[in-house]
């Protein structure tokens, strides 16, 4: 089945570092790759849509300033917190999609474990 | 806003019984619901959907089930087995005709499956 990888799975930085986080489709070409956010306990919340070769399409809420989102290539999508404060500590995990079909599935990521101190 | 609902933030099943999961939905207009199935540490991964056109989904011990007017769909999973013990996302699909494939997602039930 398609496979999805993230990368680091956890990462522990200082308050107003900025964090790069990795999406790759290892074996199919993602038109498309989503990245959620995941709260202890809650649902995982759309942050952003992104389409190979062109800007991300962000949430309402989502800053895309801070979040920077950039989806070079057909298997690779790159998540960058800039100015991590605590507050953005969360599970992030991006999904991908292939194709263009109504129905195509999404094949999600491990995740990522973002702790900001 | 919480557009997709998992009331029950866990449940409890002895090996061989029923697991049924709930969910509930706000908007009218999601016409594609799928269940997630997530261990720790790990990414969601595709279960079952179901489309708005119809009212009942099977895959092997799984089986979906839609009632639109109640915007009400459950995932029934029989014979439970301890490997099923995991959290069970529902999500929904609200674009109609686009290719986005944008998800909606309830918070999550986790099953625990005891011998």
């Amino acid at each position: 089945g398609a496979v999805v990888s993230q990368h680091p799975s956890r990462v522990i930085c200082k308050s107003g570092t900025s964090v790069k986080i990795e999406c790759r489709s290892l074996d199919f070409q993602a038109t498309t790759m989503f990245w959620y956010r995941q709260f202890p306990k809650q649902s995982l919340m759309l942050m952003a849509t992104s389409n190979e070769g062109s800007k991300a399409t962000y949430e309402q809420g989502v800053e895309k300033d801070k979040f920077l989102i950039n989806h070079a290539s057909l298997t690779l999508s790159t998540l960058t917190v800039t100015s991590a404060h605590p507050e953005d500590s969360s599970f992030y995990i991006c999904s991908a999609r292939s194709g263009t079909g109504y129905y195509n599935e999404q094949f999600f990521g491990p995740g990522t474990r973002l702790t900001v101190l | 806003d919480q557009q997709v609902k998992q009331n029950s933030p866990s449940l409890s099943v002895q090996e061989g019984r029923i697991s049924i999961l709930n969910c509930d939905y706000t908007n009218s207009m999601f016409d594609y619901f799928l269940w997630y199935k997530k261990y720790p540490a790990e990414g969601p991964t595709f279960l079952i959907s179901i489309s708005s056109i119809k009212d009942k989904n099977e895959d092997g011990r799984f089986t979906v089930f839609l009632n639109k007017s109640a915007k009400h769909l459950s995932l029934h999973i029989v014979p439970s087995q301890p490997g099923d013990s995991a959290v069970y996302f529902c999500a929904a699909n609200l674009d109609r005709g686009s290719t986005l494939g944008r998800l909606y997602f309830g918070r999550g039930t986790q099953l625990t499956v005891w011998p």
